[in-house]
């Protein structure tokens, strides 16, 4: 069963320039969650999608969002870059189990798109 | 701010010893934990989790121990080998209601292994 594959591995942009990763999660997994991972703050969660729909939401400002596709797929979008928002962007699925613990529900990472904003 | 963090940032141990990660928690409801493993340019590796009415769970090679008094958390691995040299996190679930759930990461121990 192929992995959850990111893409694209590497970007550079230029602030106020916007950006869209794309995610692919595990075949049959519903949840996708992305995290942003930087040296200073370690992994953040971002936001988590199940059935197209945005289930939980962290800390971060608007400029951040998604959306996930009737296929499970998901992208994220960041309007208005700046240069803290250089950072390992990481997206994970699960099958996202409703109701279930969430020692059913164990994310699998992708390997990451590297975000650099100049 | 993080709930999550670990008690030393680098850990170096000969090839062959044990070697033990430890980490802390704030959050006394905190209800179930994770090991992630990360190695260079790859995304975090799932390793083994225990739920809080577990003190210890094993899995192979590795043992996680839970202490519930202290809040403390780690990760024991046995004959440590140079492929495990990567950071290892901790993580914690939150329980929020229904399947609403967020993971809360530790900054990460540097594992290095010397042959």
């Amino acid at each position: 069963k192929a992995g959850v594959t990111q893409t694209p591995r590497y970007l550079i942009k230029t602030r106020g320039q916007q950006v869209t990763l794309s995610c692919s999660p595990i075949s049959g997994h519903r949840s996708v969650s992305w995290y942003q991972q930087t040296p200073g703050q370690g992994l953040q969660f971002l936001f988590e999608y199940f059935s197209e729909t945005q289930r939980n939401k962290g800390n971060f400002p608007g400029r951040f969002s998604g959306r996930q596709f009737s296929n499970s797929r998901s992208e994220m979008n960041v309007s208005t870059l700046e240069l803290g928002d250089s950072a390992l962007y990481l997206c994970a699925s699960s099958s996202g189990l409703a109701g279930a613990h969430l020692a059913k529900n164990i994310q699998y990472f992708g390997a990451g798109t590297r975000l650099s904003v100049l | 701010g993080e709930s999550v963090g670990l008690h030393l940032p680098t850990l170096s141990v000969q090839e062959g010893d044990n070697s033990i990660i430890n980490c802390a928690y704030s959050n006394s409801a905190s209800d179930y934990f994770i090991w992630y493993k990360q190695e260079s340019g790859k995304g975090p590796q799932f390793i083994i989790d225990i739920r809080s009415n577990m003190d210890k769970r094993q899995g192979q090679r590795v043992t996680v121990l839970l202490n519930k008094t202290v809040k403390h958390l780690s990760l024991q691995i046995a004959a440590t080998q140079p492929g495990d040299s990567a950071v290892y996190f901790c993580a914690e679930n939150l329980p929020s209601g229904g399947s609403n759930y967020k993971l809360t990461f530790g900054k990460g121990t540097l594992l290095t292994v010397n042959p």
